[in-house]
Parts: C-alpha cells; sequence; structure tokens
C-alpha cells in the first residue's frame, strides 16, 4: 500500500539558517510526490511537485525538492529561512494511474519553528 | 479570480446530530475533494466528485457521505456523529481533476462535536 512518512514531527531552526524536512515514502511504481505548506488557520498551498524528468524540481518561496529513487525519498529544502517560513510542511504521493490530484496519500506533516 | 470557499468556518455540534458543509471551487474547476484533518491521523481523503460524479472514495464510514451539482459546488454530509468527527474538514478544487491539475484548498470547516 502507498504510504508516506515525515520522521520530523517539528523542527525548530534559526532565521537565515538552511532547512531540509525528510519525506520517505511507499509506492510500487514512479510516484507522483508533492510538497505542500500550511499556515496556521489556512488550506493547503502546493509548494513544488514531481512528476518524472530531472530530480531536482523547483518550487515557489525559494524551495527545492530532491527525488531519490534508491532512497524512496523527497526531500525539501531551503538555503536560508526566513521567519515567515514557519508553517506545517506535508509531503504526499499520488497514484500515477488513473489517478487525480484529489486522491493523495498526506504523510502527517512536520512543523516547523523559526527562532529570530 | 476568488479561491475554494468553505462555509461554515467553524460549526459545533452535538454528538448524534448531522451536518451539511458547504464547499464552492474555483470558478471553472470540475473536480472536488475532500479530506478531514486531525492531530492524531493527519490528513485523510474522504472522497472525490468530478461532473457531478463521485470518482474515489477513501476508508471512511458510511455516515460520510458527499454530493456535488451541476455548478461544481460541493457538499459533504455526516450524520450521526461521533466525537472522533471533530476535525478541520478541506475541500480542495481543480480544473481538470488530474494529476497535472493543481490542487487549490480553502480554509477549511472547523467542526467541533461535543
Amino acid at each position: 500500500a502507498q504510504s508516506v512518512t515525515q520522521p520530523d514531527i517539528h523542527i525548530t531552526v534559526s532565521e537565515g539558517a538552511s532547512l531540509e524536512l525528510r519525506c520517505n515514502y511507499s509506492y510500487g511504481a514512479t510516484p507522483y510526490l508533492f510538497w505542500y505548506v500550511q499556515s496556521p488557520g489556512q488550506g493547503l498551498q502546493l509548494l513544488l511537485k514531481y512528476f518524472s524528468g530531472d530530480t531536482l524540481v523547483q518550487g515557489i518561496k525559494g524551495f527545492e525538492a530532491e527525488f531519490k529513487r534508491s532512497q524512496s525519498s523527497f526531500n525539501l529544502r531551503k538555503p536560508s529561512v526566513h521567519w515567515s517560513d514557519a508553517a506545517e510542511y506535508f509531503c504526499a504521493v499520488g497514484k500515477n494511474y488513473g489517478g487525480s490530484q484529489g486522491n493523495l496519500i498526506f504523510g502527517k506533516g512536520t512543523k516547523l519553528s523559526v527562532k529570530p | 479570480k476568488a479561491g475554494v470557499t468553505q462555509t461554515p468556518r467553524y460549526l459545533i455540534k452535538t454528538r448524534g446530530q448531522q451536518v451539511t458543509l458547504s464547499c464552492s471551487p474555483i470558478s471553472g474547476h470540475r473536480s472536488v475533494s475532500w479530506y478531514q484533518q486531525t492531530p492524531g491521523q493527519g490528513l485523510q481523503f474522504l472522497f472525490e466528485y468530478f461532473s457531478e460524479t463521485q470518482r474515489n472514495k477513501g476508508n471512511f464510514p458510511g455516515r460520510f457521505s458527499g454530493r456535488q451539482f451541476s455548478n461544481s459546488r460541493s457538499e459533504m454530509n455526516v450524520s450521526t456523529l461521533e466525537l472522533g468527527d471533530s476535525a478541520l474538514y478541506l475541500c480542495a478544487s481543480s480544473k481538470q481533476g488530474d494529476l497535472f491539475s493543481p490542487l487549490h484548498f480553502g480554509n477549511g470547516t472547523r467542526l467541533t462535536v461535543t
């Protein structure tokens, strides 16, 4: 069965420091992978997605993620964190046949706190 | 362009009652999905509708139902509410309902069951 694991429940980084949020997935075929961000009281916003091709994908707000098939990982990175990045981040996987983005499997999320 | 609108924003119900939540997708979007978000289980897929047809359904009991109207607006209904149904219910819409159509989420309806 498909599953997504985000090992870190809560991460705190200093403003200006680099960030890496981990995501591991379990899926038999080529996965379609997504990262979403949720600010308090808000819905989710898509940061970036990977379908195929270049394994390093760029997203909005300066985020990037790297797909590593051998490690079944899709880690999210940002070189320099801003206080406004404090939010909860969700990794998700979608079926790659007959599937839609409306039927995604999400990880439990990683809450990011940013120290001034 | 208006985003995905969910009403009401907050709801308090008593165990055993039923509730209806509403979602208005972005204009032109034909697919609407619903997710339940709780601290313990995270985000769980409820169902997806495309052009008034339920296309996918998650692993929830039959107390959870939904529908989509011809204008793409969607409602979800939960009957015989249980305490465990307390959650943030998120609706998301997309243009074509396929993996290449970005999902746009509403801000959710916070349901509290007492």
